[in-house]
């Protein structure tokens, strides 16, 4: 597998700005994708890191570096409805080499 | 377009039951996939294809069968339905930037 590690749960407070670590296997690695999951319903595409650096979209931004076998995924002005599981989704050794492996994800509380 | 489309939504089987999760994208992406997801064992993947025609394990295949006669289509069989295969079923396309995730099946084995 790709051991992903990220942490368990993070809690916030609304408008803050929140840092969710990943660290990966860089074995075959070939890139790595973030997705945001509320609970019940199915995960959605966040953000899709290649190359070193920072790619920001918006309030989100995720970092790479591909030597450290390491992502963030930075949330800026936090909303509640970012209150959701954060799945940091290496691709590349596993599955074929478009697939993604999924970390177990991190949930983020965010209170006002 | 309809995106990813997947039914049923909800089912119970019954130990031994065989069924087909549907799973249909309209996006015309070459890649698909099937995850299950379970509590505090995140999403792992059962099968995969990169075309029609071609398919090949994940993770986690045993019990399951796919195929892939169309770009549209990637239905998802399970031959023989046992308890742990209670879980909540994900199918996935891509184009090759980013997975698309249909709604997912709840499928309970009593």
């Amino acid at each position: 597998g790709q051991n992903i590690d990220q942490p368990t749960e993070m809690t916030a407070t609304e408008g803050a700005i929140v840092q969710i670590n990943c660290t990966y296997q860089t074995s075959g690695f070939n890139g790595l994708f973030w997705y945001q999951q509320h609970a019940g319903e199915a995960p959605t595409f966040l953000s899709y890191n290649v190359l070193d650096g920072l790619e920001e979209k918006g309030r989100f931004s995720s970092f790479l570096s591909r030597s450290k076998g390491y992502s963030y995924l930075l949330l800026k002005e936090l909303q509640m409805k970012d209150s959701a599981s954060y799945l940091c989704a290496p691709w590349g050794a596993s599955g074929g080499s478009y697939i993604p492996t999924f970390g177990r994800g991190t949930s983020l509380i965010v209170h006002p | 377009n309809a995106g990813v489309t997947q039914t049923p939504k909800f089912q119970v089987l019954k130990t031994g039951q065989s069924m087909t999760l549907q799973c249909a994208q309209d996006m015309n992406h070459e890649y698909m996939s099937w995850y299950r997801q379970d509590p505090g064992m995140g999403l792992r993947l059962i099968h995969y294809s990169v075309g029609a025609g071609i398919t090949d394990q994940g993770e986690v295949p045993n019990g399951y069968n796919v195929s892939r006669s169309t770009t549209e289509d990637f239905p998802l069989r399970l031959l023989s339905a046992a308890p742990s295969q209670t879980s909540v079923y994900f199918c996935a396309s891509s184009a090759g930037e980013g997975w698309y995730f249909g709604p997912g099946t709840r499928l309970t084995v009593t």
